[in-house]
């Protein structure tokens, strides 16, 4: 595997089930980022996460639960969501959280709340 | 605050006709950086270019350019000779060195479609 991989890529759950997203990194990097993509808006920067702390919560509801165990693997744990919930969730990674620092996607999993 | 302004919301091109999309930044830092990433319909973005506050030197990389104004803080992007592979959705983003976090901000892209 290279680069960076997200399971699922697609994602029904009900209001009430709890779930969990994966991304994986194979680059070596240091800094982890969950992104919200809703339709007809911006990419939304959810955490950021370097060397395994949390340095960003972007004012995110306490249902998305982030975890971060090492430098290669960042989850999302879902719980009691709401269908305004439904988007694209994209996982980065970048060598250092440094602002000059390129990031890089993995596929995203489309998470569909019912 | 930091803000990114892509006003076109999709363009249609025929094939081997070039394409610039446009973009306009806010921001009050003095040392910052820009970027341009494509998302295919595939989903996963791909970062295409980065550019410094401090270097304003407008490059070509292959089918590639960028024109880089700090004076009108615009950073556009030029595809030359379009293929119908450049369709996709195109975002413009900007980060702050001095905020300590590499929290990118994007525009809401441009959604480029290549007609053969």
């Amino acid at each position: 595997e290279t680069g960076v991989t997200q399971t699922p890529r697609h994602l029904v759950m009900g209001m009430t089930n709890k779930k969990s997203l994966k991304c994986e990194q194979h680059l070596g990097h240091n800094a982890m980022y969950w992104y919200k993509q809703s339709a007809k808006k911006p990419l939304e920067l959810m955490f950021v996460y370097n060397f395994k702390e949390q340095t960003e919560n972007n004012s995110v509801p306490s249902r998305f639960s982030p975890e971060c165990p090492n430098s290669s693997h960042l989850f999302l744990h879902l719980h009691t969501l709401q269908p305004e919930d439904s988007a694209l969730y994209l996982c980065a990674s970048s060598q250092d959280k440094g602002a000059y620092n390129e990031q890089f996607f993995g596929p995203g999993t489309r998470l569909t709340v019912l | 605050a930091q803000k990114v302004t892509q006003a076109q919301t999709e363009i249609s091109v025929v094939e081997k006709e070039d394409v610039t999309l446009d973009c306009v930044y806010e921001t009050r830092d003095t040392t910052y950086y820009l970027f341009w990433y494509k998302q295919p319909p595939s989903g996963e973005l791909v970062f295409l270019i980065r550019r410094n506050s401090f270097d304003e030197q407008n490059e070509i990389s292959g089918r590639y350019s960028w024109n880089f104004q700090k004076s009108t803080s615009s950073f556009n992007f030029t595809i030359t000779a379009s293929q119908v592979v450049d369709s996709a959705v195109y975002f413009c983003a900007l980060s702050e060195a001095r905020d300590g976090n590499n929290r990118l901000a994007f525009g809401k892209g441009n959604q480029v479609v290549v007609i053969p």
